[in-house]
């Protein structure tokens, strides 16, 4: 099975700053990850997926990047409704995982 | 408006079955592999299992497998989950997500899930 590691576990930002939001994966997943926002009481809503495609509605403010184990997700400056919790998530074959999430807080 | 619906969670003993049910309305679901997640309280979230779009393909993660079975039933655009021999630790709510356009490598429309608990 392949894991993901997600980092940080937490981070605290304000309003208007850079956020860069890391999954590793345990080995190479090409291009296969996604990645998703939750906010609480709330479904996860995709974001990104083959690494880099943002999803329909996604605001352009939201990037991924990355290839084979290291993958990023930026959000450029962040608003007040992007605080939330992200996932990350693999494809190999007929088997997924998620990574166990990054808890974006406002400082 | 495309969207899918979860029923059939419920409290359950340990040991018994339960089977989830997911309606689908919107889009062509036999175009589109489906998916069953589910969130633990308070927890991440974990893949359960998925079709391809004529249920030609499965997967399950290992902590359901030779357990829980998925199936779907392209005819009544409803994807189903049926499982067995239940645990508290599949305590969950469970989503049902249709796989993105294309790759089919992430999920991109999500119910709001059915909760499921397993407790005497």
């Amino acid at each position: 099975e392949i894991v993901l590691t997600q980092s940080p576990a937490t981070l605290s930002l304000s309003p208007g700053e850079r956020a860069t939001l890391s999954c590793r994966a345990s080995q190479s997943v090409s291009s296969y990850l996604a990645w998703y926002q939750q906010k609480r009481g709330q479904a996860p809503r995709l974001l990104i997926y083959d690494a880099s495609n943002r999803a329909t509605g996604i605001p352009a403010r939201f990037s991924g990047s990355g290839s084979g184990t290291d993958f990023t997700l930026t959000i450029s400056s962040l608003e007040p409704e992007d605080f939330a919790v992200y996932y990350c998530q693999q494809r190999s074959n007929w088997l997924y995982t998620f990574g166990q999430g990054t808890k974006l807080e406002m400082k | 408006e495309v969207q899918v619906v979860e029923s059939g969670g419920g409290l359950v003993q340990p040991g018994r079955s339960l089977r989830l049910s997911c309606a689908a309305s919107g889009f062509t679901f036999d175009d589109y592999a489906m998916h069953w997640v589910r969130q633990a309280p308070g927890k991440g979230l974990e893949w359960v299992s998925g079709i391809s779009w004529n249920s030609g393909s499965t997967g399950y993660a290992d902590s359901v497998k030779g357990r829980f079975t998925i199936s779907r039933d392209n005819a009544k655009n409803s994807l189903y989950l049926q499982m067995n021999s239940l645990r508290a630790e599949d305590t969950a709510l469970y989503y049902c997500a249709k796989a993105v356009r294309g790759s089919g490598n992430a999920f991109d429309i999500w119910g709001q899930g059915t909760m499921v608990t397993v407790s005497s």
